[in-house]
């Protein structure tokens, strides 16, 4: 089946410091979208950015990530933490399938700590 | 911007107790989502919809029933609530089932069941 998967459960990165959030995916969907979602605490999760096109860097709010088909990757990453990025981020999977409806797949979720 | 409400924001129950978790949202969006959050297990599908009277199966079904009476409203009936459902539930929609079209989320309803 499909799915995503994000190695670590926890990372933990110095105020000022790049972080990279890992994720990699196994698909059969014919055409697919990938989404990073961010949730603060308390909060509900929200979109932090997406794309769907192979090779193409997308950024917004600092972060940017890169789609490799290639390497069946969408990666996060940032180049200087902020203590306000502390919260947990989900890679997720959005394809067409050849027949019944198409789910959007998660990933188990990283949860980033920012420290001073 | 998108909007989606839930209620009750907060549940305590017994087991054995019925419960119903209610999901509106104004985006005129066709699919509406349910969600579990558990530590260690992310983000769960447990029913969803594509529209008025329809509803399909999730990951984690069991135990849960839904149903969708308009484009706007979504439920989950809990009719015998067990602890091991004590959980943060979410609704969301999305104007698509696939492809770059976002989900929104609820703000969240937290579930205890004693």
């Amino acid at each position: 089946g499909d799915s995503v998967t994000q190695t670590e459960g926890l990372v933990t990165v110095t105020e000022g410091l790049p972080v990279k959030l890992n994720c990699t995916y196994q698909t059969t969907y014919l055409t697919i979208a990938f989404f990073w979602y961010v949730q603060y605490l308390n909060e509900a999760p929200q979109v932090l950015l997406k794309s769907s096109t192979d090779n193409k860097r997308t950024e917004h709010q600092g972060f940017h990530a890169t789609l490799h088909k290639s390497s069946s990757s969408f990666h996060l990453q940032k180049s200087s933490a902020q203590l306000s990025d502390s919260a947990l981020y989900y890679c997720a999977l959005s394809g067409i399938a050849s027949s019944s409806f198409s789910k959007l797949v998660f990933g188990q979720g990283t949860s980033l700590s920012v420290v001073p | 911007e998108a909007a989606v409400t839930q209620s009750p924001r907060n549940k305590v129950t017994v087991t054995g107790g019925n419960v119903t978790l209610s999901c509106r949202q104004t985006n005129s969006h066709n699919y509406m989502y349910w969600y579990r959050q558990d530590t260690g297990h992310g983000l769960r599908l447990i029913h969803y919809s594509y529209g008025a009277g329809n509803l399909q199966i999730g990951d984690v079904p069991d135990g849960y029933k839904a149903t969708r009476t308009t484009q706007e409203d979504f439920f989950l009936l809990l009719e015998l609530a067990s602890p091991s459902q004590t959980s943060l539930y979410f609704c969301a929609s999305s104007a698509r089932d696939w492809g770059p079209y976002e989900q929104y989320f609820g703000p969240g309803t937290r579930l205890t069941v004693l």
